[in-house]
């Protein structure tokens, strides 16, 4: 089975610095990673996703996560806050190659304080 | 951009009573899902559905639930009769096809519906 634990559910920082999701995962085999942003009001959107190519990956709006393995983990950051920035991060998980179920964490909201 | 349309938005209803929840997933998609995330908690998988039968359900899709494609366009979640603990945002996502069954499933999620029940 495969999960993914999100430390943080609320993280506040201020606008211009960095923002850093935390990310964990748990998976007996390869996985692929996802981050997805959740806006007010609107369905969960995909900001970036890790399939074993780079482990650096770049998303939408400056985003960009990490795959590191040895950590098992998948933090998502951005080096200056945007107050547009502010909405429900979810890291996510699926087994490799096709159609797999894909398994979300709890989800971590974050605000910019201006 | 194409997009997953979730209606109600919002479902008010007595515990006890039959709910429909509908999606209209992108057109050309082929793989379709249903999430939930009760406050507070994680966003759960409930069910996925491929060509027209259920390919993958959960340990909560239980007797409760069903999932129908009545026509070519609407994929409805029905819970027969509510409890207290459905009560939740109902996420329903679909997917397109990969090229040779290959690559990362990326869903693209409808905004949801918050279902209450009482």
């Amino acid at each position: 089975a495969q999960s993914v634990t999100q430390l943080g559910s609320h993280v506040s920082v201020s606008e211009g610095a960095l923002v850093l999701l935390r990310c964990n995962y748990s998976s007996s085999v390869p996985p692929y990673l996802f981050w997805y942003v959740q806006y007010p009001n609107q369905g969960l959107q995909l900001l970036l996703k890790y399939t074993s190519a780079a482990t650096l990956v770049k998303g939408i709006n400056g985003f960009e996560a990490e795959f590191k393995k040895s950590e098992t983990s998948f933090h998502l950051t951005k080096p200056s806050a945007h107050m547009s920035d502010a909405a429900e991060y979810f890291c996510a998980v699926s087994r490799a190659g096709g159609y797999q179920k894909v398994t979300f964490g709890i989800g971590t909201k974050l605000q910019v304080i201006p | 951009e194409p997009e997953v349309t979730q209606t109600p938005s919002h479902q008010v209803t007595q515990m006890g009573q039959e709910v429909i929840l509908r999606c209209v997933p992108i057109s050309n998609h082929l793989y379709f899902y249903w999430y939930r995330q009760i406050l507070g908690q994680k966003v759960e998988f409930l069910v996925s559905f491929y060509n027209n039968e259920i390919s993958e359900k959960s340990e909560i899709f239980d007797d409760q639930f069903s999932v129908e494609r009545p026509d070519g366009s609407n994929f409805t979640l029905k819970i027969r009769s509510t409890k207290l603990e459905d009560s939740a945002m109902y996420f329903c996502a679909s997917s397109e096809a990969l090229r040779g069954g290959f690559g990362a499933n990326v869903l693209t999620f409808g905004a949801g519906s918050r279902l209450t029940v009482l």
